[in-house]
């Protein structure tokens, strides 16, 4: 079974509209470390927001934020007023707090964002 | 500075030949990743060093072999490449390889090319 599911595998946005990317994840770890990356067609992964298991409140950065639904296994990547500049692979990344082990991380399968002028 | 550099950043080369592939931090970072990037594909794992020793080896091919001079250089030698290894290949390093907080930082990636 997929531990991170990203159902949308390309997403279309108007400039300067808001757009939400879907994340779910399967563990049984209480506790937990969700991610999400950006990858623009140059082919860095550049780290966007984290959020973690037992925050209690959700992350922002700029104009990212994180939806975590914790109940659903939710963690949503909000980006708001989008600029041209957004257009990339999205993905979301989860690690495990598995004890005795290293704590690799798992990607989703990515989405593809692409923002119209 | 959250900067890891890679070079070099496109490579071609022939089923015989023998090349390397660098990854730098200056983050005092001591756990090191390598990932394989096929388009349109999440990063896979290949190779995680912590405190400059191997620390997991997800199953790659022996024409793959990691080594880890010191603390801030990693390098991946590449002999005997199959067309199938074409893909970008991606550094990463992390405060540390355990911690569910661990963020991964990335460098530019590395487009291998065999022919």
């Amino acid at each position: 079974a997929q531990k991170i599911t990203q159902t949308q595998p390309g997403m279309f946005v108007q400039e300067k509209e808001a757009v939400t990317l879907d994340c779910t994840y399967d563990t049984s770890d209480p506790s937990y470390g969700l991610f999400w990356y950006k990858q623009p067609s140059s082919g860095e992964m550049i780290f966007l927001i984290y959020q973690g298991s037992y925050d209690q409140q959700n992350a922002t950065e700029g104009r990212y934020s994180l939806n975590f639904q914790k109940a659903r296994k939710s963690a949503n990547l909000v980006i708001s007023a989008s600029q041209l500049g957004d257009s990339a692979m999205y993905f979301c990344a989860m690690r495990e707090g598995i004890s005795g082990g290293s704590y690799i991380p798992t990607f989703g399968r990515g989405t593809s964002l692409i923002v119209h002028p | 500075d959250t900067e890891v550099t890679q070079t070099p950043k496109h490579l071609v080369m022939g089923m015989t030949n023998k090349k390397s592939l660098k990854c730098e931090q200056h983050m005092g970072h001591r756990a090191m990743y390598w990932y394989k990037q096929k388009a349109k594909k999440p990063p896979e794992l290949m190779f995680v060093y912590s405190y400059e020793k191997l620390s997991i080896n997800e199953s790659v091919p022996s024409r793959f072999s990691p080594e880890c001079p010191n603390s801030s250089l990693l390098n991946l030698h590449l002999h005997a490449l199959q067309p199938e290894d074409s893909a970008l290949y991606l550094c990463a390093s992390s405060q540390e390889d355990s911690g569910i907080k661990e963020t991964q930082y990335f460098g530019p990636g590395t487009r291998l090319l065999v022919l």
